[in-house]
C-alpha cells in the first residue's frame, strides 16, 4: 500500500480565523490529490481536485475563495479554510493517487475541524 | 451527474448470519470501490472492482460487480462483531469518486 498523512487530525479554531490542513503522500509522488468533506453521519462529498503545479478544480457549490487549495509539490497539498464559520465544522479527508496505472486512491486519516 | 445509491442505510446483523449490501450507480464508470469507516476514522480500502463479473473476497467479505446492471454487492458471511462499521461504495472515473450514502452495520450477539 501507500501512506497518506494528514495533519492535524483535530483542530479547534475561532470564527473568523483561517485553518490550514496538510495532506502528504509519504512514500510516493502524487500528481493529483482530492479533498472531501464529510458531515456527521453522512457520506463524503468531493470538494476539489488538486493538481500539482496548477490551479485546483472545484466542484459545483464549493467556494474557491473560502477553501484555498495549494499543491506546491508532488507530495504535499494543503487546504486552507479561510474566515472559518461554525458551519465549516466538518471532517475533511484527502486522498492521493499513486500513479497513472494504479487503480487506487489512498486516503489520509482525516481532519476533524471544529469552529467555535 | 453520477449518482450512487446504497441500501440498506442501516443494517442490524445477528452474529453468524449472512447479509448483503447493494450499490447501484447511474452511469458508466471504470471502477468501483468498497470502503470501511470506523467512527471518527478515515476510510479503509476493502475492494477495487474493475471489470464486469469481477468478484473479490477477503475473509468474511465478498464483493462483486455487474457493470451491465450497474450494481455491486458486498456480501457478509457469518457476521461477527468486528464487522460493525459503516461501509461505503464509491464509483468514479479518473479517481474522482462519488460515494454512496453508506451502510451502518451493527452486529449483535
Amino acid at each position: 500500500g501507500a501512506v497518506v498523512s494528514q495533519h492535524p487530525s483535530r483542530v479547534i479554531c475561532k470564527s473568523g480565523t483561517s485553518v490550514k490542513i496538510e495532506c502528504r503522500s509519504l512514500d510516493f509522488q502524487a500528481t493529483t490529490m482530492f479533498w472531501y468533506r464529510q458531515f456527521p453521519k453522512q457520506s463524503l462529498m468531493l470538494m476539489a481536485t488538486s493538481n500539482e503545479g496548477s490551479k485546483a478544480t472545484y466542484e459545483q457549490g464549493v467556494e474557491k475563495d473560502k477553501f484555498l487549495i495549494n499543491h506546491a509539490s508532488l507530495t504535499l497539498s494543503t487546504l486552507t479554510v479561510t474566515s472559518a464559520h461554525p458551519e465549516d465544522s466538518s471532517f475533511y479527508i484527502c486522498s492521493a493517487v499513486k500513479g497513472i496505472s494504479n487503480t487506487e486512491a489512498f486516503f489520509g486519516q482525516g481532519t476533524r475541524l471544529t469552529v467555535v | 451527474e453520477l449518482k450512487v445509491e446504497q441500501n440498506p442505510l442501516f443494517l442490524s446483523m445477528q452474529e453468524g448470519k449472512n447479509y448483503t449490501i447493494y450499490c447501484n450507480y447511474s452511469t458508466t464508470s471504470d471502477r468501483l470501490y468498497w470502503y470501511r469507516q470506523d467512527p471518527g476514522k478515515s476510510l479503509e480500502s476493502l475492494f477495487v472492482l474493475l471489470s464486469n463479473g469481477a468478484v473479490k473476497q477477503e475473509g468474511r467479505l465478498m464483493a462483486s460487480l455487474d457493470t451491465k446492471a450497474r450494481l455491486s454487492t458486498l456480501h457478509i458471511t457469518a457476521a461477527v462483531h468486528d464487522l460493525s462499521a459503516t461501509y461505503f461504495c464509491a464509483v468514479g472515473n479518473d479517481y474522482k469518486l462519488s460515494f454512496g450514502a453508506g451502510t451502518t452495520v451493527t452486529v449483535r450477539a
